[in-house]
């Protein structure tokens, strides 16, 4: 089974619309990302989450509501987004989430998220 | 500042041939590590090769080298053998030593091999 998994792989969602983003990975890592790559723009990190517990937010607009309710399941709440939110979301795990060693991400096919 | 730069917009290999992705970073930190990454039109960011800042050899990975100079603060990727499916967007990544395992991404390399 492919490691980390992303579903929807596609979403078009209106700007009042309610949606979530879920992510899960089969990897027994401790550690999960969420990220949004824009178009000529690189990765951006928003959310880390450690065992469950969020660790890391970078500034992101509450209308990102991150989830994480164990170790294999992280989910990314959506609401009244705009159309520059549109982007292509990753999802990533890695084994630790500390530094130290590689502590190697794996990613998720990613979410092509449309706001219209 | 950047600290991770890839001046590459965009390169053409021929099928076969051997070619090399630059990247420089930048760090004060003496602990860090270096990835790269492809992204095929699919989407998904495949890990590719890991150089920690203390590898006292450059990483190899089949036909994955990183060429890693570290007085010059460079990390290029170097792919032997090209081959059609390498056809890609590559991106260099580092994570720095204290606190959590995120990564800093550079802006990305094009590759199209030709057959």
């Amino acid at each position: 089974e492919t490691g980390v998994t992303q579903t929807p792989r596609h979403l078009v969602m209106g700007m009042t619309n309610k949606k979530s983003l879920k992510c899960e990975q089969h990897l027994g890592h401790n550690a999960m990302y969420w990220y949004k790559q824009s178009a000529k723009k690189p990765l951006e990190l928003m959310f880390v989450y450690s065992l469950e517990e969020r660790v890391e937010n970078n500034s992101v607009p509450s209308r990102f509501s991150p989830e994480c309710p164990n170790s294999s399941h992280l989910f990314l709440h959506l609401h009244t987004l705009q159309p520059e939110d549109s982007a292509l979301y990753l999802c990533a795990s890695s084994p630790q989430g500390a530094s130290g060693g590689t502590d190697t991400q794996y990613f998720g096919p990613g979410t092509r998220l449309t706001v219209l | 500042a950047q600290k991770i730069t890839q001046t590459q917009p965009g390169m053409f290999v021929q099928e076969k041939e051997a070619v090399t992705l630059d990247c420089t970073y930048d760090t004060s930190d003496p602990s860090y590590g270096l990835f790269w990454y492809k992204q095929p039109s699919s989407g998904e960011m495949i890990f590719l090769i890991y150089q920690g800042s203390y590898d006292q050899q450059n990483a190899t990975e089949g036909r994955y080298s990183l060429n890693f100079q570290k007085a010059r603060k460079s990390a290029n990727l170097v792919i032997s053998a090209s081959q059609l499916g390498d056809s890609a967007m590559y991106f260099c990544a580092m994570r720095e030593g204290s606190g959590y395992s995120t990564l800093t991404f550079g802006k990305g390399t094009m590759l199209l091999v030709s057959p």
